[in-house]
Formats: C-alpha cells, structure tokens, sequence
C-alpha cells in the first residue's frame, strides 16, 4: 500500500538557518502530495500541495518540488524563524479525489532557537 | 477565516461505553473525514463520507465505528463500545470538493479509554 516516510525529528536549528525535512513516498500511479503543519495545542493546518510531478508548492517562505523520478517532496525554507517551531506532515493522496483518505508519515517536530 | 471545529476537546470515558465526537466542517464543504492518531503513532485515515454516505473507510474503521451528519452542520463519529486501543486524538477534517482536494482539518478532540 501508500506509504510516506520522513525524517525522524526533533530537528533543531538556529534562526536564520536553512531547513531542509526529508519526505519520500510508495504510492501506485501519480498521487497528490501536501505538507501540514501542526503548532502546539492547535490542528493539522495546510502548508503547501502538488498534483502533479514538478510541480512546485510554496507557501510562507516554505518550498516543495514534486520528483517523481525520486519520489520524494522535500520541505524547504531559506531562512527559518522562531515561529516556525512546529510538527510538520508530509501526506499523499493517492488518486487526488475527495473521497480519497491521506495517508500521513510520522510527522517532524521542528525547533528553532533564536 | 472559516475553520473546522471540533467538541468536546477532550473526552474522558470508561471502557465498553459509547461515545459520540463531533465536528462541525466549514460551510459548503461537501466531503468530510475522520482520523486518529495515537500517542507517538502517525495520522491515520478512518472514513470519508459525501452526499449522505460513506464514501471510503480504512481497516481500522469496523463495525464499532459510525459517522453521521444528523443536520447541516454537525458531523459526528460515534463509538459503539469503547475499548483502551481506541485511545487517540480524533480529528475531523473536510474538504470543498473542488479541484485538489485538499483537506482542512479542526484541533482535535482527545479521547481517553479508562
């Protein structure tokens, strides 16, 4: 079946720096893939998306770029501020449909120093 | 911003009752969704449901499981007999049905199996 795997946290990084989290995935034909980002005491927000292979989502200063030859959907930020400390998902949905349930990896919980 | 709200946030209940978690999805979203997620373990998809019915449900979602949109704005998963596995976070999510399909998810409501 689906499978999504990311990088094992904490990751801790001074502000400023430069973030790179890990996401690869299994999936049968071309699923759409997401990143969410959960803050404490809060819900699974929506970060950013892509459809189809290239594609490139961004959203706050955070990148990702769909490789399909690679299977992957790396989550990317240049510059990271204290306000980004969070637990970040990477999902896919294999068929894109609105019936269609995410399958999730293990989530990365992010810490920025200042 | 419209958001997904979710009651009670936290639900304390004893083993083999029956509880009932409810969601209210944004306005004019038409599919609609469950989760879990285990203390440590990753997000995992229950049910989806659209236009009155079940749209999709995993393995873990048995015949212990049920969900419900008793009016036009609740959405309600119930448990039947409550075992101590079926201790999690519970969130609701719902989606707009359009193009991408992508899902916005409430805080969560914590139920603990005693």
């Amino acid at each position: 079946g689906d499978s999504v795997t990311q990088m094992e946290g904490p990751v801790t990084l001074s502000e400023e720096a430069f973030l790179t989290i890990n996401c690869t995935y299994t999936a049968t034909g071309y699923p759409s893939l997401f990143w969410y980002v959960q803050y404490p005491g809060e819900g699974l927000q929506l970060l950013l998306k892509a459809t189809k292979a290239d594609d490139k989502g961004s959203n706050k200063g955070f990148e990702a770029t769909y490789r399909k030859e690679t299977t992957s959907f790396h989550l990317e930020k240049g510059s990271v501020q204290v306000s980004d400390s969070a637990v970040y998902f990477c999902a896919l949905s294999e068929r894109g449909g609105g019936a269609d349930g995410l399958t999730f990896g293990k989530g990365t919980h992010l810490i920025i120093q200042p | 911003e419209p958001e997904v709200t979710q009651t009670p946030s936290h639900q304390v209940t004893q083993m083999g009752q029956e509880v009932i978690l409810r969601c209210v999805p944004i306005s004019n979203h038409l599919y609609f969704y469950w989760y879990r997620q285990i203390l440590g373990q990753k997000v995992e998809f229950l049910v989806s449901f659209y236009n009155n019915e079940i749209s999709e449900k995993s393995e873990i979602f048995d015949d212990q499981f049920s969900v419900e949109r008793p009016d036009g704005s609740n959405f309600t998963l119930k448990i039947r007999s409550t075992k101590l596995e079926d201790s999690a976070m519970y969130f609701c999510a719902s989606s707009p049905g359009t193009s991408g399909y992508e899902q916005y998810f409430g805080p969560g409501t914590r139920l603990t199996v005693t």
